[in-house]
């Protein structure tokens, strides 16, 4: 069974762009988790999709969206890119509610 | 706010020596998870502990939870080079909104 997919893998963008990123949960997962991961702050929940529904946010400005498809595809994208958010974005799936969350390889993503 | 403390943030062990690692969270929650990355990696799935008195163990690593003391453990027994990376818990204080809170994670560095 295929995991987590997330593209891409490396973006380098400068500040003020913005920059869209794409996760594939494992097919049947209906249930797609986004999060930052920095070394100051460490893994930080941004945002949850179930069903194309946007069921939680955590606690980001609101240049950070995303969306979730009807094939449970999501994507996140970050407006007025800012050196700060440099950081690597998982994005994780799980099959439903009260499941594991499986972990996609990351985009890491640099601001200049 | 639900906070996640792990302790301690570093480790360095001798191989052959056994050690523990400390999770302990600030709320109710019955649904703790382990996680190991290693450098540059996404997260890995070591175990997920579901109930009070949960314990789970895969090779030299042995997980407990205990809700009513709001505190996980992950246990190492003979360390191994291998076991060198970073371990993550995260407790999920809802099920049904897909967002996991963290601790800061312990850098293990297991040397020969």
């Amino acid at each position: 069974k295929a995991g987590v997919t997330q593209t891409p893998r490396y973006l380098i963008k400068t500040r003020g762009q913005q920059v869209t990123l794409s996760c594939s949960p494992i097919s049947g997962h209906r249930s797609v988790s986004w999060y930052q991961q920095t070394p100051g702050q460490g893994l930080q929940f941004l945002f949850e999709y179930f069903s194309e529904t946007q069921r939680n946010k955590g606690n980001f400005p609101g240049r950070f969206s995303g969306r979730q498809f009807s094939n449970s595809r999501s994507e996140m994208n970050v407006s007025t890119l800012e050196l700060g958010d440099s950081a690597l974005y998982l994005c994780a799936s799980r099959i439903g509610d009260y499941n594991e969350q499986f972990f996609g390889p990351g985009t890491r993503l640099t601001v200049l | 706010e639900l906070k996640v403390e792990q302790n301690p943030l570093f480790l360095s062990m001798q191989e052959g020596k056994n050690y523990t690692i400390y999770c302990n969270y600030s709320t109710t929650s019955d649904r703790l998870y382990w996680y190991r990355q290693d450098p540059g990696k996404s997260l890995e799935s070591l175990f997920v502990l579901l109930s009070n008195g949960a314990v789970k163990q895969e090779g030299r690593l042995m997980a407990s939870l205990d809700t009513k003391a709001r505190l996980s453990t992950l246990h190492i027994t003979a360390a191994v080079h291998d076991l060198s990376a970073t371990y993550f818990c995260a407790v999920d204080i809802s099920g049904s909104q897909g967002n996991l809170i963290f601790g800061k994670g312990t850098k293990l560095s297991v040397k020969p």
